[in-house]
């Protein structure tokens, strides 16, 4: 109960295309929802996060979209580039403590 | 530039021998955490200081240490490194209060490899 689930592994695109990355959870009680960014060989870095009280938040070219009933939400980078070919990782955390319970991970490669 | 500091960078230690991996910050902030990431893996959290207290995740092995002298510096010490303690360990912080007390500011993790 306290997984997220994330899909797909992996996902190639082309430049200006708009890569999906979806997770599921089923612990109710997490109430943020972050996704982290990763380069090779750096830390995560956060992207955009959610609070199950919106359906959506967008950011730049990064949208999130949550649905709380069906316990999902996802990632949509619209026009992507080269540049953000990198592991994108969902995470969910319940509480003050903030300890994140993360993904599996989504290694994506945008191609010019 | 405010940061979190890893150090090294890269560790490589031999089986059974202990190892110290730290990490500084800059941020003044009062939470820590260190997770340990295996290749193509997700982070997994080994435990976290929230001020001086100490938090260990259940699962995290009695071979996992942690230190935090004080609010800049945390350590993770690794008594007896076996074959599957290869890693990246990354180290995080975070400010408990405020506007953006959400977020966790990653370091770049120590890849730590043992033979």
């Amino acid at each position: 109960q306290q997984q997220v689930k994330q899909s797909p592994q992996s996902l190639i695109v082309q430049k200006g295309g708009i890569p999906i990355i979806n997770c599921a959870y089923e612990n109710t009680a997490f109430d943020y929802f972050p996704w982290y960014q990763q380069f090779p060989g750096k830390g995560p870095a956060l992207l955009i996060a959610i609070r199950p009280d919106v359906s959506e938040k967008k950011e730049g070219r990064f949208t999130i979209s949550f649905n709380k009933s069906a316990k999902q939400f996802s990632l949509h980078i619209m026009d992507s580039q080269p540049g953000d070919s990198a592991t994108y990782f969902c995470a969910a955390s319940m509480g003050s403590s903030y300890k994140l319970i993360f993904g599996s991970g989504t290694r994506l490669l945008v191609r010019p | 530039d405010a940061m979190v500091i890893q150090n090294p960078r890269y560790q490589v230690t031999q089986f059974g021998k202990p190892v110290t991996l730290s990490c500084s910050q800059t941020l003044n902030h009062n939470v820590m955490y260190w997770y340990q990431q295996k290749s193509s893996q997700a982070p997994k959290l080994l435990f976290h200081y929230y001020d001086k207290d100490f938090n260990n995740e259940a699962d995290t092995p009695d071979n996992f240490q942690s230190r935090r002298p004080n609010t800049s510096f945390c350590f993770l010490d690794i008594r007896s490194p076996g074959l599957g303690d290869a890693a990246m360990y990354l180290c995080a912080t975070r400010k408990q209060g405020g506007m953006y007390q959400e977020t966790q500011y990653f370091g770049p993790g120590t890849r730590l490899l043992v033979l």
